[in-house]
């Protein structure tokens, strides 16, 4: 069956390093690729997307590109801010509609200032 | 964005007694709610999808007995955790989802389950 696998945590570092948190994945045919994030008390959040090899997902900073040969989909940022400190959940999904969303088991960044 | 949300947001029981939990869709209409659960260091898990109106489909190894899904509005689904034991403790989270890709689901806060 379908399975991601991502880094354990937590990951800590220092305001405006360098941030990767390593995906992979396992699945028949071409799934959807996703990074939610969860801040302390709030639902996990869309943070990116790619749907296709070679798509890179973006926003606020953070990106990812959707490897097929790797099948791989690792999180980056450049520079880290405290305010990123929080759960990040790889995860994806094969069709269309509201087909079930498979996740990775979270890593969690702590980022000091 | 669409927000949803859980109450409560922690509960603690003795064994032996019934849990309530809700999720609610509370600026848009839900056709689709999942209900997830979530050991700690482990990967949320889908237990089952509710539509509005229909009973609820479990994913394998959930007991639908155990854990009754009520899906009465396109607002608000339930999820009763019935004479639960310290193995239901859990992290338990709920989404909604109206219409679009699987990245449309959109999830509540969770829900912290102790039982004693």
């Amino acid at each position: 069956g379908d399975s991601v696998t991502q880094m354990e945590g937590p990951v800590t570092l220092s305001e405006e390093a360098f941030l990767t948190i390593n995906c992979t994945y396992t699945a028949t045919g071409y799934p959807s690729l996703f990074w939610y994030v969860q801040y302390p008390g709030e639902g996990l959040q869309l943070l990116l997307k790619a749907t296709k090899a070679d798509d890179k997902g973006s926003n606020k900073g953070f990106e990812a590109t959707y490897r097929k040969e790797t099948t791989s989909f690792h999180l980056e940022k450049g520079s880290v801010q405290v305010s990123d400190s929080a759960v990040y959940f790889c995860a994806l999904a094969r069709g269309s509609g509201y087909s079930t969303l498979t996740f990775g088991k979270g890593t969690m960044l702590l980022v000091s200032p | 964005g669409a927000v949803v949300s859980q109450h409560p947001s922690r509960v603690i029981c003795k064994s032996g007694t019934s849990v309530k939990i809700e999720c609610r869709s509370l600026d848009f209409q839900a056709t689709t709610m999942f209900w997830y659960r979530q050991f700690p260091k482990q990967s949320l898990m889908l237990m089952a999808t509710s539509n509005e109106g229909s009973k609820a489909t479990y994913e394998q190894g959930v007991e639908k007995d155990k854990f009754l899904i009520n899906h009465a509005s396109l607002t608000l689904s339930t999820l009763t955790v019935t004479s639960a034991h310290p193995e239901d403790s859990s992290f338990y989270i709920c989404s909604a989802w109206t219409s679009g890709g699987p990245d449309t689901q959109y999830f509540g806060p969770g829900t912290r389950l102790t039982v004693l």
